[in-house]
Formats: structure tokens, sequence, C-alpha cells
């Protein structure tokens, strides 16, 4: 089974600069999430879709940051404009359903630098 | 909301036990879960309790007291391929049953 597919891996940006991110979840996953990672820090989610609609999205900075999933199956993250401090991880993970037994899987990540 | 603390980094020598705990505050307690990240990778589950007691999975144990907002990780026979961050994360009831990550602990398994 193919696990969740992440690109870029690595992206290097000047603030004020766009970028996106695009996430491909395990297939017949309901459930996708988007989560940044600080160095040293754990996980923070930024939005979780369950199908092509948005469950929670309390802590994504919505004046910089979108997302979406139209079809239900594949998700893109944006940053416009970018900012020294959004450099980190950007993990994307999914799972069957959002229900309190699931496990997420997560992809390998994207390393955004913010020059 | 959540409060999720657990050590910085640990070292431990190949071979050994070691035992990396958790503690968290919540209003509403619904699992606990922990995961290992390698350095440069994602995470991988390791366990989840929702009940208290000990789950046990090869060298790998969890434990969990929800009476004491408590859970440990137990890794036994250490091998150098251990060495990595090792994420508690905790789900509360209701909602969108979304786990909130503690920072991790990084241990180092040394000859």
């Amino acid at each position: 089974e193919a696990g969740v597919a992440q690109s870029p891996r690595y992206k290097i940006i000047e603030k004020r600069q766009s970028v996106a991110f695009w996430c491909n979840p395990i297939s017949g996953h309901a459930t996708l999430y988007w989560y940044q990672q600080i160095l040293g820090q754990g996980p923070k989610l930024l939005i979780q879709f369950q199908n092509n609609g948005v469950v929670d999205d309390s802590q994504l900075p919505k004046d910089r940051f979108s997302a979406e999933r139209l079809k239900g199956v594949d998700s893109t993250l944006k940053i416009q404009p970018a900012k020294l401090e959004d450099s980190a991880v950007y993990l994307c993970a999914s799972s069957p359903e959002a229900a309190s037994t699931d496990t997420q899987y997560f992809g390998p990540g994207t390393r955004l630098t913010v020059l | 909301g959540q409060n999720i603390d657990q050590p910085t980094e640990m070292t431990a020598t190949e071979g050994a036990i070691v035992q990396i705990n958790c503690t968290y505050q919540t209003s509403g307690f619904n699992g606990l879960f922990w995961y290992q990240q390698h350095a440069g990778e994602a995470p991988t589950f390791l366990s989840y309790n929702v009940l208290d007691g000990l789950e046990e999975k090869g060298r790998f144990s969890s434990f969990l007291s929800r009476s004491k907002g408590y859970s440990y990780l137990l890794l036994k026979e250490l091998q150098m391929k251990d060495s990595a961050s090792y994420l508690c994360a905790v789900r509360e009831e209701g909602g969108s049953y979304i786990p909130t990550f503690g920072r991790g602990t990084s241990l180092i398994v040394h000859p």
C-alpha cells in the first residue's frame, strides 16, 4: 500500500514570496491533515479535511495560509506571502475516518526555509 | 485546551531499558498516542492507549494512568536505531478527534 505522498521535499524562498505544497493521501482515506512542525517542537495542526470539507481550521493563519481539497483526494497548502517564522517542516497526514481510534499516517514532509 | 509535558532529551546505553514519561492536562481525555520520529523523517505510529494499564508490543510498551494524567513509553533492549524523537500526543473528547502533540523527547542511544 502506497503511503502519503508530498512534494516538493525541500523549498527555499525569500520572505514575501509565495509557495505551495501538495499532498496525496493514502487511497481511500477520507480525512486529511496539514501540520506545521517547527524545529525542536511537536507537529501543530493547521487544518483538517473530511473528504472535501473543512472540519477544523482554527489554528490556520488565514491572512496568509490557505488550503483546499477540491475533489476529496489531493490537497494543496499555500502560503502567501511567506514570513521568516514560517520556516518549518509541513507534514501531511491521513486517516480512514476522523474516529477516536484512528491512527494518522504521515507523509515525509516538505522542509520550507524562508530567507 | 491541553498541556502536554515530556523531557526534552534523554540518553541511554545500547542494550539497556529507558522510560520516557509524558504528563498531560485535558478537559476530556479520549486517547493517547506515542509516535517515533527519526531526524528528517515523518512521525510513525508506535502505540495507542485509551484505558488504564500497560500495552506491550515487542520491545516497546506504553502505560497509561488517566487519573494521574500520566503515560510512559518503555523501550527495552535498546538499539542504536532507536535514537529518535518520541512524541506524546493526546486526543480530547468530541469535536474532530485531533490529537495535540507534545514537543517530543530526543533519545540518544550510545554504544
